[in-house]
C-alpha cells in the first residue's frame, strides 16, 4: 500500500481565494482524521469520519473550514476564503474504526496564505 | 481525555539510552499508552503502544509501572537520526489528542 496520500504537497495562495485540501486514506481503513499543525498551537485535530460519516468537527475553526468524505478512498478539507492565519501544515490521517490509536499520517499539505 | 505531561526538550548524545518520562495521573481503566515519532517536515508516526508492565519492539521499549500514572519510552543507543518530536498520548479508542511533545536533539 503507499500509505496515506496527500495532494498537493505544497500550496501558496492569496487572501480570499479558496483552498481545497486532498487526501486518499490508506484502502481498508474506516477512520480519517484531518489534523493542522503550526508551531504556536501544535497538531491541533479538525474532523474526524468513521465510515465515511462525520463524527466530530468540533475543532474546526469557523464556518470558512468545511470537510466532506464522499466515500471510503477519498476527502477533501476546503477553506473559503483562505486568511493568513490559515497558514500550517494540514495532515490527513486514517486508522482502522477499532484502533483510532494507531493512525497512520500522510506527508502533509503546506499550506501559505500570503 | 487524559492529560499527558512530558519534558518539552532533551539532549543526547549519540550511542547513549534516552528515557523520556510521560505522567498521566488521569488516566483511565480503558486507556492505552500510545507514542509517535515526528520527523522534521513529515506527519508523526506511530512508534509503540501499551496498556502496562512492558512491551518492547524493534525501535523502542515501553515501560508502564503498575499504577498507570505514567509511562517511559526508552530509546536503546540513539543515533542522529532519532533526533525528532516524541508524542506520548493516552485514549480509549478515541481520538487523539497530541500535546507539545518532547523535543530530542541527538549530538554527535
Amino acid at each position: 500500500d503507499a500509505g496515506v496520500i496527500q495532494s498537493p504537497r505544497h500550496e501558496v495562495t492569496e487572501m480570499g481565494q479558496e483552498v481545497t485540501l486532498r487526501c486518499k486514506p490508506i484502502s481498508g481503513h474506516n477512520s480519517l482524521f484531518w489534523y493542522r499543525q503550526t508551531m504556536m498551537r501544535g497538531l491541533e485535530l479538525l474532523i474526524y469520519f468513521n465510515n465515511n460519516v462525520p463524527i466530530d468537527d468540533s475543532g474546526m475553526p469557523e464556518d470558512r473550514f468545511s470537510a466532506k468524505m464522499p466515500n471510503a478512498s477519498f476527502s477533501t478539507l476546503k477553506i473559503q476564503p483562505s486568511e493568513p492565519r490559515d497558514s500550517a501544515v494540514y495532515f490527513c490521517a486514517s486508522s482502522f474504526h477499532r484502533d483510532q490509536e494507531t493512525q497512520y499520517f500522510g506527508p502533509g499539505t503546506r499550506l501559505l496564505v500570503l | 481525555l487524559a492529560k499527558t505531561t512530558q519534558p518539552i526538550s532533551m539532549d543526547s548524545y549519540e550511542g547513549q539510552e534516552v528515557n523520556i518520562t510521560c505522567s498521566h495521573n488521569n488516566i483511565a481503566t480503558n486507556d492505552y499508552i500510545t507514542w509517535y515519532q515526528q520527523f522534521p517536515s513529515q506527519g508523526p508516526r506511530f512508534i509503540i503502544q501499551g496498556y502496562k508492565t512492558k512491551v518492547t519492539n524493534e525501535v523502542a521499549s515501553l515501560f508502564i509501572p503498575a499504577d498507570r500514572k505514567s509511562s517511559t519510552l526508552s530509546l536503546p543507543r540513539v543515533s542522529l537520526s532519532d533526533t525528532a518530536v516524541y508524542y506520548c498520548l493516552v485514549s480509549g479508542n478515541t481520538p487523539l489528542v497530541f500535546g507539545k511533545g518532547t523535543r530530542l536533539s541527538v549530538i554527535a
